[in-house]
């Protein structure tokens, strides 16, 4: 079974500094991580993802995350945040190979931008 | 490009009436997945089919909890009866292959009265 913890319910930073969400997983297999993103009334959108390969992947609106095998880590940093960030951050995980399943997701972060 | 689709949007019934969602996926997706969001626990997957064919129904909360896929471009969540704690908003998301990238619909909010 899978499981992940973001730590922080809320987090809150101001406008133009340096945003970091944490997601540590549990797996029994080797994982495909995922951050994922939603605004008010709205489904969920892929921001990046970790298959296999490079351990530092590259989303959208120049988020960025490392995945830290050790550290059963994968949290999300933007280096200047924007009050359109604003919104509700999921990190998820599930299994990788045969025998795969659904998305196990965290908790989720209210990411707060103060102006 | 459409992406997933979901109906209705808002849905709001009273307690013992039977209620249907129902989802369009990506064409060419062929895994489809059901997730409920609460407040209190957060975004859970109910089901999920591949080929049309459900792979794993252990998160369907009870029997009134029931879902078909009757082919690649349609899928149901039927609650029967319906009881106000199965208010939430229910997602449908599907992706082209299993472990991949989820394409999630907008939901539907469901509130049993």
């Amino acid at each position: 079974a899978q499981s992940v913890t973001q730590l922080g319910s809320h987090v809150s930073v101001s406008e133009g500094a340096l945003v970091l969400l944490r997601c540590n997983y549990s797996s029994s297999v080797p994982p495909y991580l995922f951050w994922y993103v939603q605004y008010p009334n709205q489904g969920l959108q892929l921001l990046l993802k970790y298959t296999t390969g490079a351990t530092l992947v590259k989303g959208i609106n120049g988020f960025e995350a490392e995945f830290k095998k050790s550290e059963t880590s994968f949290h999300l940093t933007k280096p200047s945040a924007h009050m359109s960030d604003a919104a509700e951050y999921f990190c998820a995980v599930c299994r990788s190979g045969g025998g795969a399943d659904g998305l196990t997701f965290g908790k989720g972060t209210h990411l707060i931008i103060q102006p | 490009d459409a992406g997933v689709i979901q109906s209705p949007r808002h849905e709001v019934t009273e307690m013992g009436q039977e209620v249907t969602l129902r989802c369009k996926p990506i064409s060419g997706h062929n895994s489809l997945f059901w997730y409920r969001q609460t407040m209190m626990r957060g975004l859970e997957l109910l089901i999920y089919f591949n080929n049309n064919v459900p792979i794993d129904d252990s998160g369907m909360p009870e029997d009134r909890f029931s879902a078909k896929m009757p082919n690649a471009s349609f899928s149901t969540l039927k609650i029967q009866p319906s009881e106000p704690r199965d208010s939430a908003v229910y997602f449908c998301a599907s992706s082209s292959a299993i472990p991949d990238t989820q394409y999630f619909g907008p939901g539907t909010r469901l509130t049993v009265l």
